[in-house]
């Protein structure tokens, strides 16, 4: 069974600086997803970004990256110029490639302080 | 705008009662959806992944006859609590996809409250 993993329950980081949430998963499928949503006090699950395994390349959206590292089965989700409104719970998510079903880690708090 | 719909966001009510709560896909035809639970700082549980056209698939330890979940159309899938009682309490949220390897996109939230 696939399994994801977020070691970090909490971070914080001041406004405008730069932060990295870590994100390790366990697989044994080689064609699947990963995405990271995020989810402020409204409780309304964003998509931040999204990966696809076969490719290489990281995938960006805005201030938000990834470094993807297939073979360490890592996915950490960078964020630049951090803004008040980054503050939300993360989550990193997988899907299989054959499925629509996601698995969900636990989550990283993240707070922006002013 | 929302791409999935989620109804109702809040729904406060007698234990006993049975609660529906619908989910919607706007824009794109789902025959697959799902059913997740969150408690308060928790991560989202999966409960079930909703069918089109036939029967819901659940997961270990959900107990089927109390979470019905009903697909039947492409668009539509509700998911029924019955006789809920106040450890049903909880936040649901549903969410769809266009296809394999696409994003989800996700409702709301319905934050349930059984007095």
């Amino acid at each position: 069974a696939q399994t994801v993993t977020q070691s970090q329950p909490e971070m914080s980081v001041q406004e405008a600086e730069t932060v990295t949430l870590s994100c390790t998963y366990d697989t044994s499928e080689s064609d699947y997803y990963l995405f990271w949503y995020k989810q402020p006090p409204s409780r309304q699950m964003i998509l931040v970004i999204r990966q696809e395994a076969y490719k290489q390349q990281n995938a960006t959206e805005n201030r938000f990256s990834v470094n993807f590292q297939k073979a360490a089965k890592s996915f950490s989700l960078k964020i630049s110029d951090s803004q008040l409104g980054d503050a939300a719970m993360y989550f990193c998510a997988y899907s299989g490639g054959s499925n629509y079903k996601l698995t969900f880690g636990k989550g990283t708090l993240l707070t922006v302080n002013p | 705008g929302a791409v999935v719909s989620q109804h109702p966001s809040r729904v406060i009510c007698k234990s006993g009662t049975s609660v529906k709560i619908e989910c919607r896909s706007l824009d794109f035809q789902a025959t697959t959806m799902f059913w997740y639970r969150q408690f308060p700082k928790q991560s989202l549980m999966l409960m079930a992944t909703s069918n089109e056209g036939s029967k819901a698939t659940y997961e270990q330890g959900v107990e089927k006859d109390k979470f019905l979940i009903n697909h039947a159309s492409l668009t539509l899938s509700t998911l029924t609590v019955t006789s809920a009682h106040p450890e049903d309490s909880s936040f649901y949220i549903c969410s769809a996809s266009p296809g394999v390897g696409q994003p989800q996109h996700f409702g709301d939230g319905t934050r349930l409250s059984i007095l």
